[in-house]
């Protein structure tokens, strides 16, 4: 198994443009979450989806988020306009049971300037 | 969600035995207690989990007393490569992180 298959890892764009984050959970698990990290605020939880329908999107910070899950095998996380304080690491990760061992991806490194 | 509260620093040296211990007044009866260990430039990655009384992996051992307002994670003569995060989570449905515990392994 590849694990949770993040892309980019990493991103660098200006402020202003659309980014959209990537995520390919572990077949089978039925459960995705994204993760911003940054050193003021650690690990947040943004959003989860359980069975490609989101289930709590409180994390998410303001319209400019975004996330969508069309499948069991892919997710998106979309940031339009992007702004320099969205500067973070993005994880995703997927669970087959509710906490039993979240897996989490290598993350996206994103930079606004 | 139950609030946690765990040291926010740890030195250790190699070969000794580390234990961590974490708070959590206000756990409820479907909440399970949860451990990640984050490396640096890495997402956290999953140590341990249990209900009550004492857990015990290849990694770790977890010891819950009875009334579960608090665990201890401990770690076996760790080593340089121990250096970590290690996150200490109660929930039923989802995780949320609080700072974690950096522990730094000294030669």
């Amino acid at each position: 198994d590849a694990g949770v298959i993040q892309s980019p890892r990493h991103e660098v764009t200006e402020m202003g443009q659309e980014v959209t984050l990537r995520c390919k959970p572990i077949s089978g698990h039925n459960s995705l979450f994204w993760y911003r990290q940054t050193m003021m605020r650690g690990l947040e939880l943004l959003i989860y989806f359980n069975n490609n329908v989101p289930i709590d999107d409180s994390g998410m910070p303001e319209d400019r988020f975004s996330a969508k899950m069309p499948n069991a095998s892919f997710s998106t996380l979309k940031i339009q306009p992007s702004e320099p304080r969205d500067s973070a690491v993005y994880f995703c990760a997927s669970s087959g049971q509710a906490l039993y061992g979240y897996t989490f991806g290598s993350g996206t490194r994103l930079t606004v300037v | 969600l139950a609030k946690t509260t765990q040291p926010i620093s740890m030195d250790s040296y190699e070969g000794q035995e580390v234990n961590i211990t974490c708070s959590h007044n206000n756990i409820a009866t479907n909440d399970y207690i949860t451990w990640y260990q984050q490396f640096p430039s890495q997402g956290p990655r999953f140590i341990i989990q249990g209900y009550k009384t004492k857990v015990t992996n290849e990694v770790a051992s977890l010891f819950i007393p009875a009334d579960r307002k608090s665990s201890t994670l401990s770690l076996p003569r760790v080593s340089l490569s121990d250096t970590a995060v290690y996150y200490c989570l109660v929930a039923d449905d989802k995780l949320i992180f609080g700072t974690g515990t950096r522990l730094q392994v000294f030669p």
